[in-house]
């Protein structure tokens, strides 16, 4: 199944800020944009962004997201040591008619 | 608030079929689609397939021929089966709500072993 495509890991300083992508084709993120979701250890992931790019409640403004083409970007500022965990993004892909996973980012604060 | 909650076997012999399923309480369970996702041990997000209140059904290419979802309205659950399973199927599963996965399942580690 063909995926989207995200960098493996991400590393930034506290308090600095991070950009993670997840790039498709038009088939997908270019057709509708991402699901942008947030994974601690242990715990089912956390939505952070719909593919309308809205922020669903209790999500801190430090998330936004954004998308230009057949990718998708993520940003977080400030970054804060419970923001290290594994991001995922996540779409529906017209040509498959099926949803479609990036292999996720592992962002480590430093 | 909405919740989902998940159960079924975990360990499994190869071949054999793993079933789970997912109940869902609150909110509605006619507008959505339902999903089952699963994460082998150290590794990403895998969608299996997804279903609505009406039983259409939408599976991953790749499991397509293994998997079967099916939905019963009287009780807000839908479930998943998976046939013939073997170590490669070993993972935590998960439930979710929509296509943005607005809500989860608390995830069920199935284990595939001789």
């Amino acid at each position: 199944q063909a995926g989207l495509t995200q960098p493996p890991s991400v590393s930034k300083a506290l308090r600095q800020t991070a950009t993670l992508t997840c790039t498709g084709n038009s088939n997908n993120v270019g057709y509708q944009g991402a699901t942008w979701l947030q994974q601690h250890q242990g715990h089912p992931p956390k939505v952070l962004f719909y593919r309308n790019l809205n922020r669903p409640s209790g999500i801190s403004e430090r998330f936004s997201a954004s998308r230009s083409g057949n990718t998708a970007s993520l940003t977080i500022t400030g970054l804060q040591p419970e923001d290290e965990a594994d991001y995922y993004c996540s779409t529906w892909d017209i040509s498959l008619s099926a949803q479609v996973f990036g292999g996720g980012t592992k962002l480590t604060v430093l | 608030q909405v919740q989902l909650q998940q159960w079924g076997a975990g360990l499994l012999k190869p071949s054999e079929t793993l079933s789970l399923t997912c109940a869902v309480y609150g909110g509605s369970f006619n507008n959505y689609f339902w999903n089952w996702i699963r994460q082998p041990p150290g590794k990403g997000l895998e969608w299996i397939g997804e279903i609505t209140h009406s039983g259409t059904t939408n599976y991953n290419p790749s499991l397509k021929n293994r998997v079967t979802i099916s939905v019963d309205t009287s009780k807000n659950q839908f479930s998943l089966k998976l046939t013939s399973v073997t170590a490669a199927d070993t993972a935590v599963y998960y439930c979710a709500r929509g296509r943005d996965y607005e809500y989860w399942g608390q995830g069920t580690l199935v284990t595939v072993s001789s």
